[in-house]
């Protein structure tokens, strides 16, 4: 399997810009994960899903931000619009139910100037 | 509110054996788990403990104390390769992870 994918892997972008985070779970993995990643705030977990519905997603910071997942196979985490504030690597993960191992995408890198 | 607590750095030299602590405030705990994260990578598990004791894993440990509030990961035979991040994450409502801060352990020859 490939793993958990997600792109692109660097964004770089101006405030104010929307940004459309992607993510692709393991195939068969029913539950999927964004977590945001910061010196100063650590790892956060923003929103989960379970079989494709939002359960949770009381991390997730202000309106600016959304999430959605379409279909077992896809995931977006949207900005709009996007600040400085909002720079950090983005993960995505999926886990198997039944099983206590997340798996973690490579990360997006992303920088708003 | 909730707070997991593990020291910011450990260094250590090859070889040697290394503890990581961490105490947890939370509600809805169902387990401790430990992630490894590499510099520019990402994290990986490691173990995970939902009841009292030890578990070990080749050349690493977990340990839990439900009472206490309290886990560990135990490093034994220190290589350099295990130089990186460690976090401990309460497993809540059996599914979200909440993670400390990390712990940035330093191998050195």
């Amino acid at each position: 399997d490939a793993g958990v994918i997600q792109s692109p892997r660097h964004e770089v972008t101006e405030m104010g810009q929307e940004v459309t985070l992607r993510c692709k779970p393991i195939s068969g993995h029913d539950y999927l994960f964004w977590y945001r990643q910061t010196m100063m705030r650590g790892l956060e977990l923003l929103i989960y899903f379970n079989n494709n519905v939002p359960i949770d997603d009381s991390g997730m910071p202000e309106d600016r931000f959304s999430a959605k997942m379409p279909n077992a196979s896809f995931s977006t985490l949207k900005i709009q619009p996007s600040e400085p504030r909002d720079s950090a690597v983005y993960f995505c993960a999926s886990r198997e139910t039944g099983k206590n191992e997340q798996f973690f995408g490579p990360g997006t890198r992303l920088t708003v100037l | 509110g909730q707070s997991l607590e593990q020291p910011s750095e450990v260094t250590a030299v090859e070889g040697a054996i290394v503890q990581i602590n961490c105490t947890y405030q939370t509600s809805g705990f169902y387990g401790l788990s430990w992630y490894q994260q590499h510099d520019g990578g990402a994290p990986t598990f490691l173990s995970y403990n939902a009841l009292d004791g030890l578990e070990e894993t080749g050349r690493f440990s977990s340990f839990l104390s439900r009472s206490d509030s309290y886990g560990y990961l135990l490093l034994q035979e220190l290589q350099m390769k295990d130089s990186a991040s460690y976090f401990c994450a309460v497993n809540q409502a059996g599914t979200a992870l909440i993670f400390g801060k990390g712990t940035t352990l330093s191998v050195s020859s």
